[in-house]
């Protein structure tokens, strides 16, 4: 069973380009979830979808982020013109259900502004 | 607001020699306390979930432990293949947002 597949791994913007990060849940899985991991920082929580819904989107700056899960295909994540502070490793994880804690993580998608 | 604060930052141990882990949170309503494990360039990985305090967890040399205000992760008798940045996080009722603290880097010397 295939693990939780991000791509691209690396991605490198000039500063006002947009930015779209991909993510394959595992087989199985309906709960999608967004990290962002700043240098020297935490893991902060983005938004939560479902299929086709956005159930929690409060950790996602009011502007220029967005993000989806449609009925088919993977779940993107979208940053219009980047600037050099969205410059961070996004982490995509997925579950079977919601309120268990126990996530399954891709290996991240790591963006560099320029 | 809700903060997870883990100690120490990076920790340095000799192959064989035991020690602690701390996460130290402050959650309205806690759900679960979870630890996971991070290795350079990938995502984390689960390891345990804890729900209330006095709830203790095990697998392999590894043992989550839970108090009204702190975890630890003990580390008996540790391998180099240890050596990771560990991560604690808190959800709450009502919320599949997870609260992560900076993680404890851990390094096992041979």
């Amino acid at each position: 069973n295939a693990g939780v597949m991000q791509n691209p791994r690396h991605l490198v913007r000039r500063r006002g380009q947009e930015a779209r990060l991909r993510c394959s849940p595992m087989k199985g899985h309906s709960h999608v979830y967004w990290y962002r991991q700043l240098p020297e920082e935490g893991l902060k929580f983005m938004v939560y979808l479902q299929k086709e819904n956005i159930i929690d989107e409060s950790g996602m700056p009011k502007e220029r982020f967005s993000a989806e899960f449609p009925k088919e295909g993977p779940s993107i994540l979208r940053i219009q013109q980047v600037v050099r502070g969205d410059s961070a490793a996004y982490f995509c994880a997925s579950s079977p259900r919601g309120r268990d804690g126990e996530l399954f993580f891709g290996e991240g998608s790591r963006l560099t502004v320029l | 607001e809700d903060q997870v604060t883990q100690s120490p930052e990076a920790l340095r141990l000799q192959e064989g020699e035991s020690s602690s882990l701390n996460c130290s949170y402050t959650v309205s309503g806690l759900r679960g306390l979870f630890w996971y494990r991070q290795d350079p360039g990938k995502g984390p990985e689960f390891l345990f979930t804890l729900y209330s305090a006095g709830e203790e967890k095990e697998k392999e040399r590894l043992k989550a432990t839970l108090t009204k205000k702190e975890s630890f992760l003990h580390i008996t008798a540790p391998k180099p293949e240890d050596s990771a940045t560990y991560l604690c996080a808190v959800g709450k009722g009502g919320s599949e947002k997870l609260v992560f603290g900076k993680g404890t880097k851990l390094t096992v010397n041979p």
